[in-house]
């Protein structure tokens, strides 16, 4: 099996530009989530989400950062109008069950902010 | 707030001598805990688990774990260090809230170990 795709691994943008960051769970799961890695610290919770439904965005920026997870295709993390503070390493980690169960985590995508 | 705390951001042993890293979180309700590993430039990877049963858990590549809920702690050793062990290791959490968890995981800041020859 498959484990958690992330692409693309390096992205690159100006000031002001979208970023879309994708990720395929593994196979058989239904559940995302997603969370950011800022420099020099640990992850930091952003949104949980199940097919077509957000479930827990309590750690999601209140402005500029959007995320879904379609009935078909990736779930996919939207940072509209990009600054140097959003520069980090996002990483998704999918998961057989809702609830507090191990998650398995993609190699993340680095974000860099010119 | 649920929070973990990870003493020492860097820890640096010898080749063969034990490893111990500490984790304590902060909870009335004792969390589920897990201990994850990353090399650079990668994901995690999830060395063990505790939910419940034995405190004593063990994990992958001789690492092993016990929670101690009298001290909250959750303190991560291997016997005899590898240059191999040498990476990011992270504490999480992850809440219980009864019907209402949703399975994030509450990360400790990480502790760099390196091993020396």
């Amino acid at each position: 099996n498959a484990g958690v795709m992330q692409n693309p691994r390096h992205l690159v943008r100006r000031r002001g530009q979208e970023a879309r960051l994708r990720c395929s769970p593994m196979k058989g799961h239904s559940h995302v989530y997603w969370y950011r890695q800022l420099p020099e610290e640990g992850l930091k919770f952003m949104v949980y989400l199940q097919k077509e439904n957000i479930i827990d965005e309590s750690g999601m920026p209140k402005e500029r950062f959007s995320a879904e997870f379609p009935k078909e295709g990736p779930s996919i993390l939207r940072i509209q109008q990009v600054v140097r503070g959003d520069s980090a390493a996002y990483f998704c980690a999918s998961s057989p069950h809702q609830g507090a169960y191990e998650q398995y985590f993609g190699p993340g995508t680095r974000l860099t902010v010119t | 707030a649920q929070s973990v705390t990870q003493l020492g951001s860097h820890v640096s042993v010898s080749e063969g001598a034990l490893v111990l890293l500490r984790c304590n979180y902060s909870s009335s309700v004792p969390p589920y805990l897990f201990w994850y590993v990353q090399y650079p430039n990668q994901g995690l990877q999830l060395l063990l688990k505790y939910t419940t049963g034995a405190t004593l858990v063990k994990g992958i590549n001789g690492f092993e774990a016990e929670f101690k809920k009298s001290e909250t702690s959750f303190h991560l050793t291997k016997p005899s260090a590898h240059m191999s062990d040498a990476a990011e290791y992270f504490c999480a959490v992850s809440p219980i809230h009864g019907s209402s968890n949703t399975g994030k995981l509450i990360f400790g800041q990480g502790t760099t170990l390196q091993v020396k020859p």
